[in-house]
């Protein structure tokens, strides 16, 4: 069973409208939850969460994470054709012998001029 | 800094074949990691290493071996090459585990015939 979830697997919107991308997760021992973006080549990092309810922000992108319902969203508001990417979101947890990331799928999103 | 470089970018094997990705950093990380990554099912983490001597298994490790001689290279090797390991490989490394501040490197599309 995955124990990251991305919704939805691909969104198509236009430029300037705001979308909301989520992450929900199950695991024991969490420790963070990290976005990444994903264009043509490796992911660059976008935000590391730890905390429930304090929201990240860079620019036109936000995040938040929410412990208790186990989901992180990200936030991309006026946007822009650069934009158009995979966002992947990915939770570190401790235990299971694997010292590392657990990625969801992605959500491509694609940004219409 | 070159940051975390991989060779080669792309590579067809026949199957049964063997082969080594190459993967370097030069900013004296000590985690170094190996994702692959498929449609649709974001990245999966093969192996894992928290310092030269030391390799841990991730998520999929069978059909791949991995040694840490160096605190610079980590290379990823494939034994007998299957249809199945077709993919994008991306190397990570990350100063004293600190997820937030791990880099990718730029890939290695690996196609098996």
């Amino acid at each position: 069973e995955d124990k990251v979830v991305q919704s939805p697997l691909s969104l198509v919107v236009h430029e300037g409208d705001t979308v909301t991308l989520n992450c929900s997760y199950e695991v024991t021992n969490f420790r963070s939850l990290l976005w990444y973006k994903q264009e043509k080549k490796a992911p660059t990092f976008l935000f590391m969460l730890t905390s429930s309810g304090i929201e990240k922000k860079s620019g036109r992108l936000s995040s938040i994470l929410d412990k208790k319902e186990l989901f992180s969203i990200l936030n991309i508001t006026a946007t822009q054709t650069g934009d158009s990417a995979v966002y992947l979101c990915a939770v570190e947890y401790s235990g299971g012998g694997a010292d590392g990331l657990t990625f969801g799928k992605g959500t491509h999103l694609i940004i219409q001029p | 800094n070159a940051g975390v470089t991989q060779t080669p970018k792309f590579q067809v094997l026949k199957t049964g074949q063997s082969m080594t990705l190459q993967c370097a950093q030069d900013m004296n990380h000590e985690y170094m990691s190996w994702y692959r990554q498929d449609p649709g099912m974001g990245l999966r983490l093969i192996h894992y290493s928290v310092g030269a001597g030391i390799t841990d298994q991730g998520e999929v490790p069978n059909g791949y071996n991995v040694s840490r001689s160096t605190t610079e290279d980590f290379p990823l090797r494939l034994l007998s090459a299957a249809p199945s390991q077709t993919s994008v490989y991306f190397c990570a490394s990350s100063y004293g585990g600190h997820q937030e501040t791990q880099y990718f490197g730029p890939g290695t599309r690996l196609l098996v015939l």
